[in-house]
């Protein structure tokens, strides 16, 4: 079955960019679209966007408009997270995930990323 | 703003069953939320349990049922293990966006 492989932890400053990749370990993506989330330590899960890999459409939660951007490489079997302006709020671990037609299936590791000065 | 609620946690002895429920702070869960279940064990990646309300994964013991209970959907655990001790968490699709419940913390003692 597919994994979903991401990168690893990272520390950032505040008010500076982090950027997540997320591969799948086989050739492709076995299903359409790679949803991502967070959870904030002691937290629940929070849905922040998803990206079609095929064609690159995304959607953003509200809250994440504007400062999240989600893209993709196909010839790495690759997608990616930025997330900018970066605060200690955005501290969390950050899941990559793949769904197709409302189900989701397997999930990345996990990516935690502190924002500390 | 839609809030998707769980309840906090819940206690089950070993062998026990268990349900688990997923509500809408706005009204009914229907099947076209296309409920989502999943659990996340501390350390572990997570794992999808149940997709579509009712229907288990390949990977899914079949201890494990999703279904749709009044206004709520529902995940029950029939004669639970002590692995089974995690935290579970539903998934709500709502207008193009999806929406995480505040997660269950089931301990199994």
């Amino acid at each position: 079955q597919m994994q979903l492989v991401q990168s690893g932890p990272e520390v950032k400053k505040p008010g500076t960019s982090v950027k997540v990749s997320c591969k799948a370990s086989g050739l492709t993506f076995s299903n359409p679209v790679v949803q991502w989330v967070r959870q904030v330590r002691g937290q629940r899960l929070e849905w922040i966007g998803w990206i079609v890999v095929g064609s690159g459409d995304t959607v953003y939660a509200q809250k994440f408009q504007g400062r999240i951007t989600f893209s993709r490489d196909m010839s790495m079997s690759a997608v990616y997270m930025e997330v900018s302006s970066l605060t200690s709020e955005d501290t969390a671990t950050y899941y990559c995930a793949s769904e197709g037609l409302g189900i989701w299936h397997f999930w990345g590791q996990g990516t935690l990323v502190v924002v500390s000065s | 703003q839609t809030v998707v609620t769980q309840e906090p946690s819940l206690t089950v002895s070993p062998g026990g069953t268990v349900t688990l429920t997923c509500g809408f702070s706005t009204g009914a869960v229907l099947s076209g939320s296309s409920p989502n279940w999943f659990q996340l064990k501390p350390g572990q990646t997570p794992k999808s349990l149940i997709y579509r309300t009712s229907n288990r994964h390949s990977w899914t013991p079949a201890r494990f049922s999703g279904a749709l209970l009044g206004d709520k959907a529902a995940l029950t655990l029939s004669g639970v293990q002590p692995e089974d001790e995690a935290d579970y968490y539903c998934l709500l699709a709502q207008g193009g966006a999806w929406v995480f419940g505040g997660g269950t913390k089931l301990t199994v003692l």
